[in-house]
């Protein structure tokens, strides 16, 4: 009963550095989605992808990469980590979207929180 | 654009008291849905409710109920009985077309942090 697991917990990096994080959802979903939460601000989509091999920007997409080559796998990363990058960052899953305007729940994983010094 | 208020930053209550969480919402859209994800303090969020605009029925789940106005855009959110379980940090949220493939991101508000007091 995993649901949408996110790694690492926790990590610090020094700027500059560069990581990966890793979501793996194991409810065959075809959506994934990468947010970061900072404080007062909500979350915030930084990349989506509709399906395996496919990604497209969110809505604060600048410093970060991603790549979804396995359809349970979708990875976040920061080439050159920056002190703005520092938050919690959270992966989301849904099914597939029955319609045009229907809409499939998110499902959320524990999050992983960055700092970056 | 999109946009979901949570006026309120932070409530304290005594255990047993009811609370009410607000949440005003703005869109365009005709049809959108409207969520409530509880973050407790491990960290996690955690689905609570989906409601689409066309259904204004209240609904209620145990001490859970959910009061959607379309007339005020509003989605409001009551504990009643509250336990110290129920201290979290509490999002509404409102779907947002993001593409042509029917999928969309959430719009969250900035949350509600709610503490019961023992």
């Amino acid at each position: 009963n995993a649901g949408v697991t996110q790694t690492p917990k926790f990590r610090v990096l020094k700027t500059g550095q560069s990581m990966t994080l890793l979501c793996a959802q194991d409810m065959n979903h075809e959506y994934m989605y990468w947010y970061r939460q900072d404080p007062g601000m909500g979350l915030r989509l930084i990349h989506y992808s509709v399906g395996e091999g496919t990604t497209a920007k969110g809505e604060v997409p600048d410093g970060y990469n991603v790549s979804r080559l396995k359809k349970q796998n979708f990875l976040l990363g920061l080439e050159s980590a920056a002190p703005s990058q520092t938050s919690v960052y959270f992966c989301a899953s849904s099914l597939t979207a029955l319609g045009v305007r229907t809409s499939s729940i998110q499902y959320f994983g524990a999050g992983t929180r960055l700092s970056v010094l | 654009a999109q946009k979901v208020t949570q006026a309120q930053t932070e409530i304290s209550v005594v255990e047993k008291e009811d609370v009410t969480l607000d949440c005003v919402y703005e869109t365009r859209d005709t049809t959108y849905y409207l969520f409530w994800y509880k973050q407790p303090p491990s960290g996690e969020l955690v689905f609570l409710i989906r409601r689409n605009s066309f259904d204004e029925q209240n609904e209620i789940s145990g001490r859970y109920s959910w009061n959607f106005q379309k007339s005020t855009s509003s989605f409001n959110f009551t504990i009643t009985a509250s336990q110290v379980v129920d201290s979290a940090v509490y999002f509404c949220a409102l779907s947002d077309p993001i593409s042509n493939f029917g999928n969309e991101k959430l719009t969250f508000g900035t949350g509600t942090r709610l503490t019961i007091i023992p």
